[in-house]
């Protein structure tokens, strides 16, 4: 079965500006979960997503948003963009909320310049 | 506050020789402990659970809640191991049940 899809794979985008990010989910697996990855702070939990309702979230500015969709996609949207937003962003998808057993996509790499 | 440590950037061994990737922890509470693996140009994956206390790939990793550490093992070390490990944890924070992970230690198994 397919894997998990992330779109689009390379961003660059702008100070200021804002962005949106897709995550299409395993086939069935209904949370979706988000991270940002960077070299100064490794591997960071965003959101979690269940059921179209944010389960779980991390201690990320409200800047960082994101929402799931009734066919379980989610979106995580990143306003006012800073140069520290700059990252790998993650996500992942699993059967149910806090589940381990989480496949995770190739990421979307976003530049802000 | 929830932290996880991996206190080697880097693990350099040679085929045959035995593995063992530190991680430690804090959390007060009974945690959720896990090790991933990341293989070069593959997706971050899934390698092994404390509650499951599997063995996969050869790769065994054991909870000590005395000495709050969750090291990954494996006896010999094949070449194919090399890959970017990350130590996890899950635990309740701010009123949410959140991974944490460590920074990851990079094996390279040498031939």
């Amino acid at each position: 079965k397919a894997g998990v899809t992330q779109t689009p794979r390379y961003l660059i985008k702008t100070r200021g500006q804002q962005v949106t990010l897709s995550c299409s989910p395993i086939s069935g697996h209904r949370s979706v979960s988000w991270y940002q990855q960077t070299p100064g702070q490794g591997l960071q939990f965003l959101f979690e997503y269940f059921s179209e309702t944010q389960r779980n979230k991390g201690n990320f500015p409200g800047r960082f948003s994101g929402r799931q969709f009734s066919n379980s996609r989610s979106e995580m949207n990143v306003s006012t963009l800073e140069l520290g937003d700059s990252a790998l962003y993650l996500c992942a998808s699993s059967l149910g909320p806090g589940e381990t057993e989480a496949f995770f996509g190739q990421g979307t790499r976003l530049t802000v310049v | 506050a929830q932290r996880v440590t991996q206190p080697e950037k880097l693990l350099s061994v040679f085929k045959g020789a035995p593995v063992e990737l530190k991680c430690n922890y804090s959390y007060s509470g009974s945690p959720e402990l896990f090790w991933y693996v990341q293989y070069s140009r593959q997706r971050l994956q899934l390698l092994l659970r404390h509650i499951s206390r599997e063995s996969i790939k050869g790769f065994t990793a054991d909870l000590n809640k005395g000495e709050t550490s969750f090291h990954l093992k494996k006896p010999f070390a094949q070449e194919e191991d090399s890959a970017m490990y990350y130590c996890a944890l899950r635990g309740a924070s701010g009123g949410s049940y959140i991974p944490t992970f460590g920074r990851g230690t990079s094996l390279i198994v040498h031939p």
